[in-house]
């Protein structure tokens, strides 16, 4: 079993749309979760992590976390064609300085 | 300005030779990490440090060794590349290397072909 999956897609999104990415985790004891975004050829920026049961909201993303479920989403209100990257969920286990990173989903925004 | 800076950008090396491809933040962060990204596969943590003078090994090690004489700086060397090897490096710093809130931010990477 992996440590984080997620769904690899490719997720297509009409502009303006919500788009909803989901992710789950296997180390019940973990910790700490972030979504990064990646385009194409880029590195890796960090969007949003989260560490309590709920919602997170920052402009236009949400992260929700659901320790009891071992699952974490990244919404994105009002898409923009901008938003068309990977986006990789990650986890930090509660041993060890160890982050997981899932293999990611590709989000198309179509304008 | 601050952040992580790689080098080289891209490299095509024989298989066989030595490699090091080279990671230095200017962020005071104690903690580096060596990911490899492939393909299917996503991020992989190859080694990290979670302060000068220590090491430790990730998922895929194998191949590769590592040294933090300093903070600042995390070179990887592969000792005799394969073709295996080839991938994109990202070399990557966290504040506290203490797990918890502690947040990873990514260098440019390293484009690495091997032949």
């Amino acid at each position: 079993q992996k440590e984080v999956e997620q769904n690899s897609g490719p997720l297509s999104v009409p502009e303006g749309a919500i788009a909803s990415l989901n992710c789950t985790y296997s180390d019940r004891g973990s910790q700490s979760f972030f979504w990064y975004r990646q385009y194409s050829g880029k590195s890796p920026e960090l969007i949003m992590s989260i560490y309590s049961n709920g919602d997170k909201e920052d402009g236009r993303f949400t992260a929700q976390l659901n320790k009891a479920s071992q699952y974490v989403s990244l919404l994105i209100r009002d898409s923009q064609p901008s938003d068309s990257a990977t986006y990789l969920c990650a986890v930090n286990r509660r041993t060890g300085n160890q982050f997981y990173f899932g293999t990611g989903t590709s989000l198309t925004v179509i304008p | 300005i601050a952040g992580i800076t790689q080098a080289p950008t891209s490299q095509i090396l024989a298989a066989g030779r030595r490699m090091t491809l080279r990671c230095t933040q200017d962020m005071r962060h104690n903690a580096m990490y060596w990911y490899r990204q492939d393909l299917g596969l996503g991020l992989r943590l190859i080694h990290y440090s979670n302060t000068a003078g220590t090491t430790g090994k990730g998922e895929v090690p194998d191949g590769y060794s590592v040294s933090r004489a300093n903070t600042d700086d995390f070179p990887l060397t592969l000792a005799s590349a394969v073709p295996s090897q080839t991938s994109v490096y990202f070399c990557a710093s966290s504040v506290t290397g203490t797990g918890g809130a502690d947040t990873q931010y990514f260098g440019p990477g390293t484009r690495l072909t091997v032949l």
